[in-house]
């Protein structure tokens, strides 16, 4: 069973076009949950680090929710260069600083 | 350098042949990351490195894979015996300490595309 599941996997969206991604978890203890964006024939470049439930972060177009049972990443009014993949991952209490668990991810497909 | 480099970007060997690969991380990074993206899919950790000794393998998913990082900067992952389900892209990434990596995050290279045939 995986531990951290996103959903959709692939989103299409028009310009201005606002919508939210999730990322849900199972872990028993979360020390932290992790977003990450990722373009083709990269590696995942950082967003936000969440700890805790009610917490909220945001960058530009992206805001960040978390609850005890997933995390939201919301896009206000994308624009084509938000198209890419975007990663959740956790790092569970009692495991290593250098292990997070990443979900599959959404493929975000912004068209102008 | 500005970020992490890895090199060799690609890397296609026959089954069998044993590989390295190459992390240079950000200059200072006292924390070392590898971890393995198969295609679709999110990346897998596979160990982790603070200064010079592993502070978690526990991903490493057999003994023909083996990473050092002997001086506490460069890092190499060495997989013996490859076979074509090694066949993946290959992360590594660095922070200051592993505390700021869970604060700020991780800087990533680019990765190593290694394809077994």
């Amino acid at each position: 069973e995986d531990q951290v599941t996103q959903s959709p996997e692939a989103l299409r969206l028009q310009e201005g076009e606002s919508s939210s991604l999730n990322c849900s978890y199972t872990v028993s203890g979360l020390r932290g949950l992790f977003w990450y964006r990722q373009d083709p024939g990269k590696g995942p470049e950082f967003l936000f680090t969440l700890y805790s439930a009610g917490e909220e972060k945001e960058k530009e177009r992206l805001k960040a929710t978390l609850t005890k049972k997933e995390s939201f990443l919301h896009i206000t009014a994308p624009k084509p260069e938000d198209s890419a993949t975007y990663l959740c991952a956790v790092q569970e209490i009692g495991g290593s600083q250098g292990n997070l668990i990443f979900g599959k991810g959404t493929k975000l497909s912004v068209k102008p | 350098g500005a970020g992490v480099s890895q090199t060799p970007s690609n890397k296609v060997t026959e089954k069998g042949k044993y590989v390295e690969l190459r992390c240079d991380p950000i200059s200072g990074h006292t924390a070392l990351y590898w971890y393995r993206q198969s295609l679709g899919q999110g990346p897998e950790f596979l160990i982790y490195f603070q200064g010079t000794g592993a502070a978690d393998d526990s991903g490493l998913p057999n003994d023909r894979f083996f990473a050092v990082r002997p001086e506490g900067s460069v890092s190499t992952l060495k997989i013996q015996r490859t076979e074509r389900g090694d066949s993946a892209v290959y992360l590594c990434a660095s922070s200051l300490t592993s505390n700021i990596g869970t604060t700020k995050g991780y800087t990533f290279g680019s990765g190593t595309r290694l394809t077994v045939v």
